[in-house]
């Protein structure tokens, strides 16, 4: 079975400091993909960043960048100079290669940026 | 810009009511999704759909029903609705083949059954 774990249910952090969000994922595909999404308080859902099972370098998107071990198959977020911005909840997802292309998606993690 | 949007932002429905909500998106794309989302479990897939009048159930399908008739339109349909179902439903789109492609989302549905 496929499966997103993201264990810290809320974190904090302070304005222009960088913070970790953490996911790991379980999956015996070769191919998949892995996806932050971000979702404000007003309820929509904002893709971030992307990195391929087959990328050999880190994404990166501006502020964001996925920091990707493979081998202990963990995709984490960072976000660098946090902005008060950036308060909201952060899903990590995986992408299958098979029929519907399905995403698993985590039980996020809220961030809170202090002034 | 993909859009993808959803009939209602709000809803309240009363128990046993047949609920409709409706998600469109202008892309073409053959992928489409409905999730539910509640604190502390994430988003779980209901139903996909990946082509017309095709659907597969997800994880949580029991007490939901879907229908694709055109490409850019996939409905839910709750057909006698409970108050377990009170809930935050979101669509999504999602381009075909290639694990690159990301989903894309509506603004949400925040349906509450009395």
């Amino acid at each position: 079975a496929q499966k997103i774990t993201q264990t810290q249910p809320g974190m904090f952090v302070q304005e222009k400091e960088a913070v970790t969000l953490d996911c790991t994922y379980d999956t015996s595909d070769q191919s998949y993909g892995l996806f932050w999404y971000k979702q404000p308080s007003s309820g929509e859902m904002i893709f971030l960043i992307y990195q391929g099972s087959y990328d050999e370098q880190n994404a990166t998107e501006g502020r964001y960048s996925l920091n990707f071990q493979k081998a202990r198959k963990s995709a984490n977020l960072v976000i660098s100079a946090s902005q008060l911005g950036d308060s909201a909840m952060y899903f990590c997802a995986m992408s299958r290669s098979n029929t519907g292309n399905q995403f698993y998606f985590g039980t996020g993690t809220s961030l809170t940026v202090i002034p | 810009d993909v859009k993808v949007t959803q009939s209602s932002r709000y809803l309240v429905k009363r128990t046993g009511e047949k609920v409709f909500l409706e998600c469109v998106q202008d892309m073409d794309h053959e992928n489409m999704f409905w999730y539910r989302q509640d604190p502390g479990l994430g988003l779980r897939l209901i139903y996909f759909s990946y082509d017309v009048k095709m659907k597969e159930k997800g994880d949580i399908p029991e007490g939901y029903s879907v229908s694709r008739e055109k490409k850019e339109r996939f409905s839910l349909i709750l057909e006698s609705a409970s108050t377990n179902q009170t809930s935050m439903y979101l669509c999504a789109s999602r381009a075909p083949a290639g694990p690159s492609n990301e989903q894309f989302f509506g603004p949400g549905t925040r349906l509450t059954v009395l």
